[in-house]
């Protein structure tokens, strides 16, 4: 169980271009999910947390209006980066929390990121 | 910020040895998760550890949530070539805040 999926595993595009990036929790229902960013040989970065029905709350020097995460279902958060520049290029991971005693998170395979 | 120290940074062994990698914090964690990362893929949960001194195995892979609930250990035996990977480790907090907070992880090179 607790499998987290996510669409596209890459992506190549235009400089200027937006990206829709999905995250869906397979076979369990997660009131929250996190979107993290991943450089190369470095540690995770969270850069929001997304609760279903409401708005994300983003992480210091995150952009909201350049990272937009819509939660709207409690196995669906899209995160689009919008007008994307290469220096967005990235590994995208978004994990889903487990509820009940676990908490634990479960993470997707991860969106790579090129812009061009 | 809460901070996660983990070590050694990366690990060149032998087929057949076994691996020990640790994290350590000045604060204190609820829940001390271990996630294996492979290139291109995201981590994949080995090992959760809920209460200060447990001891908790998964196959060859051993791991303990410290006493002080500061620290943990993760011991792999015997290890074969697909343990290659980055291990990293996770605090969780989820007291009035849910964070999880991550080692910069230890990468594990089997020498052939």
């Amino acid at each position: 169980g607790a499998v987290v999926s996510q669409h596209p595993s890459r992506v190549i595009c235009k400089s200027g271009t937006s990206v829709k990036i999905e995250c869906r929790s397979l076979d369990f229902q997660a009131t929250t999910m996190f979107w993290y960013r991943q450089f190369p040989k470095q540690s995770l970065m969270l850069m929001a947390t997304s609760n279903e029905g409401s708005k994300a709350t983003y992480e210091q020097g995150v952009e909201k209006d350049k990272f937009l995460i819509n939660h709207a279902s409690l196995t669906l958060s899209t995160l689009t980066v919008t007008s994307a520049h290469p220096e967005d290029s990235s590994f995208y991971i978004c994990s889903a929390r487990a509820g009940g005693p676990s908490n634990e998170q479960f993470f997707g395979p991860g969106t790579r990121l090129t812009v061009l | 910020g809460q901070q996660l120290n983990q070590s050694p940074q990366s690990m060149f062994i032998q087929e057949g040895e076994d691996v020990s990698m640790n994290c350590t914090s000045s604060s204190i964690f609820n829940t001390w998760l271990w996630y294996k990362q492979e290139p291109g893929e995201g981590p994949v949960l080995l090992i959760a550890l809920y209460k200060a001194g447990e001891l908790t195995s998964n196959g060859r892979l051993t791991a303990q949530f410290g006493i002080t609930r500061k620290d943990s250990f993760l011991n792999i035996s015997a290890s074969i070539p697909s343990d290659v990977g980055i291990y990293f480790c996770a605090g969780l907090v989820w007291d009035s805040n849910y964070q999880l907070i991550w080692g910069a992880g230890t990468k594990l090179i089997i020498k052939p």
